[in-house]
């Protein structure tokens, strides 16, 4: 089962704009959106959005996310020291009836 | 304040079994569908198993651990279980549990097949 598609590794200097992109099909992203999580080394990840644009409390708004067709996307605005982490989607497949990983995203802050 | 708390991981032999719990506390465990996801040293997150809430029969495998591993859940205990058999060697990583749409995840617990 393949799974979503995420660039490997993205690297932005302090205080710019990053833009991780999750790609997958009308079977699972274009259908019920995509989960956005964070993730740093040795530690559980953590959820940044679910559903179509759900941010759970606690979460920064310079976390974003947006769609388009079956691409997902979440940006981060003026990223911070703190913001360097794995960053997965993930998204239900209704075809196949099952949970979808991207492989993650390594987010290097310069 | 929601908890969920991982036990059961340890060191196996290829084809040996082990039986992880997940125990939760902090929220009405009967409303919401648990998860198990794995991390492989090193790796990207896998989802392995998700059981709906009791009322639905529904549960969900992973292709790589089908026929192999089997989910359930206690609600009198408020606990997740994953059954493991047949452990292989790639089966080596931490096993997350997390609620729902992923909102909340324990610490995990380390599962090694290693002869």
């Amino acid at each position: 089962q393949a799974g979503l598609t995420q660039p490997p590794s993205v690297s932005r200097v302090l205080r710019q704009t990053a833009t991780l992109t999750c790609t997958g099909n009308s079977d699972n992203v274009g259908n019920e959106g995509a989960a956005w999580l964070q993730q740093h080394q040795g530690h559980p990840p953590k959820l940044l959005f679910y559903g179509n644009n759900n941010r759970p409390s606690g979460i920064s708004d310079r976390f974003s996310v947006s769609r388009s067709g079956n691409v997902a996307s979440l940006t981060i605005t003026g990223v911070q020291p703190e913001d360097e982490a794995d960053y997965y989607c993930s998204a239900w497949d209704d075809r196949l009836s099952i949970w979808m990983f991207g492989g993650g995203t390594k987010l290097t802050v310069l | 304040e929601v908890q969920l708390l991982e036990s059961g991981g340890g060191l196996v032999q290829p084809g040996g079994s082990l039986r992880l719990s997940c125990a939760a506390s902090g929220f009405t465990f009967t409303d919401y569908p648990m998860t198990w996801v794995r991390q492989a040293p090193g790796e990207g997150l896998e989802w392995v198993s998700t059981v709906h809430r009791s009322r639905f029969t529904d549960r969900y495998y992973a292709a790589s651990i089908k026929g192999r591993f089997t989910i359930s859940r206690d609600d009198s205990k408020n606990t997740v279980y994953l059954q493991m058999h047949s452990l292989r060697v790639e089966d080596t990583a931490i096993y997350f549990c997390a609620r729902d749409w992923y909102d909340y995840w324990g610490q995990g617990t380390l599962v090694t097949v290693s002869s």
